[in-house]
């Protein structure tokens, strides 16, 4: 009974070309975050959504588009890929403020060539 | 601004000896302090938090954690490691709006 799943678990692809990654959670939760982790494992987050409004937008490119079509999903989609866009992205949720925790889904690794 | 350093990049350990995992934080209220776990190919688990009360933490397999405001840390800690807790660790401190801030990491290996 996975509580925050993603697909795919991978995606390679070529530059230039347009890709989307799903989310979804079943935890009933609030909020939902976008997070990249680079090749060195450090995790940087990308966007935060609460109750599909986004919330947090850090400094990413324009081409990084999240979607929330309703609370229990978080999309991203990502245009004209570049090699530097190869990563493993994570979805995560938690509840709405307060700082609870934040459950994490298994990634998906992308790889741009 | 918030922040979490981990200065331990790689540690090495034998299996069944004891594990201490250093995080240090900057925060300017009282912090939310989380650890997490990543197996290879995995996403991050919950190891256990710290809201407020009781400085001393349990978690799942048998971590803990203290948290000491006077060298603000947050120290993760096994008394005796197994193989399977090979992994990379991860410390964080929720910011506003519950934006989490992580450290960069630290890669445990077990060795026989």
């Amino acid at each position: 009974d996975t509580a925050v799943s993603q697909t795919p678990k991978y995606l390679v692809t070529q530059m230039g070309n347009d890709k989307s990654i799903k989310c979804e959670q079943n935890l009933g939760h609030d909020t939902m975050y976008w997070y990249k982790q680079d090749s060195k494992k450090f995790l940087k987050i990308m966007f935060s959504y609460n109750n599909k409004e986004l919330i947090i937008n850090e400094t990413v490119p324009n081409r990084f588009s999240p979607k929330s079509p309703d609370k229990a999903h978080l999309n991203l989609h990502i245009n004209s890929l570049e090699l530097g866009d190869s990563a493993v992205y994570f979805c995560a949720s938690s509840r709405q403020g307060g700082n609870y925790e934040q459950y994490f889904g298994p990634g998906t690794r992308l790889t741009v060539t | 601004a918030q922040s979490v350093t981990q200065p331990d990049i790689h540690i090495t350990v034998s299996e069944g000896a004891s594990l201490e995992l250093r995080c240090n934080y900057s925060y300017g209220a009282t912090p939310y302090l989380f650890w997490y776990v990543q197996s290879p190919g995995q996403g991050l688990q919950l190891l256990l938090k710290y809201f407020s009360g009781d400085t001393l933490v349990q978690g799942i397999k048998g971590f803990e954690a203290e948290f000491k405001r006077s060298q603000s840390s947050f120290n993760l800690r096994k008394p005796s490691v197994h193989w399977s807790d090979a992994a990379e660790y991860f410390c964080a401190v929720a910011g506003t709006g519950n934006q989490f801030y992580f450290g960069t990491g630290t890669s445990l290996t077990v060795i026989p």
